[in-house]
């Protein structure tokens, strides 16, 4: 069975600034996704990114990228200049045989 | 679309009642997912459909839960007895088969609170 964890149950960032949210999994399948979703206090789940697990290169959107280290099983995700509006939990999840997600971490961005 | 529509929003029952949560994924979808959030145990998956078969129950904590998918648009999760350990959000959420790079959308979840 895949898991995914999350270490830190909790961050903050001051606004502008950037950080950075980790994430590992473990799985015995070569062929699968990474995804890193968003969920403001309105409950509502938002992709934020997603990630090939054949591909090298890093995925970006905007203000949002990806570390990925296949062989270490490592997907962290980068917010760069923190907006206000990135406060919420940020969920990890694999999409291999199952669509499992970690136990989320918490972010304020601080103003 | 309106994408993954799922009722009641908020329901309230007293322990012992059964409860059913009602889903509607999005048209086309042929992958739904039945997930649990509390806060101790986070976003946990409970079962998942595939053309409406189920194809993987074993997160399903008890017998008392089961759900079923008698078509491609509907999916029930039904709690039979409840008891106030089931409090929780309950999210349910679809995607497209046929690749592992579809995102799966969420409902806006039910809270269930069992009193």
């Amino acid at each position: 069975a895949q898991t995914v964890t999350q270490s830190q149950p909790e961050m903050s960032v001051q606004e502008a600034e950037t950080v950075t949210l980790s994430c590992t999994y473990d799985t015995s399948e070569n062929n699968y996704y990474l995804f890193w979703y968003k969920q403001p206090p309105s409950r509502q789940m938002i992709l934020v990114i997603r990630q090939e697990a054949y591909k090298q290169q890093n995925a970006t959107e905007n203000r949002f990228s990806v570390n990925f280290q296949k062989a270490a099983k490592s997907f962290s995700l980068k917010i760069s200049d923190s907006q206000l509006g990135d406060t919420a939990m940020y969920f990890c999840a694999f999409h291999g045989q199952n669509f499992v997600f970690g136990p989320g971490t918490r972010l304020s961005v601080l103003p | 679309d309106a994408g993954v529509i799922q009722s009641p929003r908020h329901e309230v029952t007293e322990m012992g009642q059964e409860v059913t949560l009602r889903c509607k994924p999005i048209s086309g979808h042929n992958s739904l997912f039945w997930y649990r959030q509390t806060m101790m145990r986070g976003l946990e998956l409970l079962i998942y459909f595939n053309n409406n078969v189920p194809i993987d129950d074993s997160g399903m904590p008890e017998d008392r839960f089961s759900a079923k998918m008698p078509n491609a648009s509907f999916s029930t999760l039904k709690i039979q007895p409840s008891e106030p350990r089931d409090s929780a959000v309950y999210f349910c959420a679809s995607s497209l088969d046929g690749g592992l790079n579809t995102e799966a959308f969420f409902g806006q979840g039910t809270r269930l609170t069992v009193v």
